[in-house]
């Protein structure tokens, strides 16, 4: 099982640059979610989905959009790129009353 | 919101001594995660735990939950130097596939 797949594993961006974040599962589970580790700050949430056309902000969604056409995809969007979204980007996945399965993240640098 | 405090903030040990993790939340804990991080990878899921006094162990790892004290504990026996990392306790509040994660604990194992 390729379980939860993030892409790029590596990304600079300059200043008031867009992308997106691609995360993908195939555990056919139903909820989704996009985290930040920060140096001292553990994982924040930014956005969850908990199912196909269904998403909500968690603690820090500015400057971040997200989408779920699938079960499967979650991408996550940064709209205007800024120095202070330089972190790195978990994306997860879990089915109800499970653990949460972690991809192996994103280091963006944004200049 | 629930905020979950990990106590200490980074720990350096001889190989061979116990050590133990805290992690206390503000509010009722319904489900409690570990994970384990190594530096610059994805988190490895170590142990759920769901009800009171629920205690867990895997290799020399042990879990507890005390829910009358809103905290977890991590304890590692005869620490080696593969245990070295980031150790992040995550709380459920309540569904929905989305955790709240205290801030981390950085773990140096000295041979």
């Amino acid at each position: 099982n390729a379980g939860v797949t993030q892409t790029p594993k590596f990304q600079v961006l300059k200043t008031g640059q867009s992308m997106t974040l691609q995360c993908a599962q195939d555990m056919n589970h139903e909820y989704m979610s996009w985290y930040r580790q920060d140096p001292g700050m553990g994982l924040r949430l930014i956005h969850y989905s908990v199912g196909a056309g269904i998403t909500d902000q968690g603690e820090v969604p500015n400057g971040y959009n997200v989408s779920r056409s699938t079960t499967e995809d979650f991408p996550l969007r940064l709209l205007s790129a800024a120095p202070s979204q330089t972190s790195v980007y978990f994306c997860a996945s879990s089915g109800t009353g499970e653990k949460l399965f972690f991809g192996s993240g994103t280091q963006l640098s944004v200049l | 919101s629930q905020e979950l405090e990990q106590s200490p903030q980074s720990l350096i040990v001889q190989e061979g001594k116990n050590l133990t993790i805290n992690c206390t939340s503000s509010k009722t804990l319904y489900g409690l995660y570990w994970y384990k991080q190594k530096y610059g990878e994805g988190l490895i899921f170590l142990m759920m735990l769901q009800k009171g006094g629920e205690e867990k162990s895997h290799e020399k790892i042990t879990a507890k939950l005390d829910e009358k004290k809103q905290q977890s504990s991590l304890h590692i026996t005869a620490s080696q130097p593969s245990h070295a990392g980031i150790y992040l306790c995550g709380a459920d509040p309540g569904s929905y596939g989305k955790l709240t994660f205290g801030q981390g604990t950085i773990l140096t194992v000295h041979p």
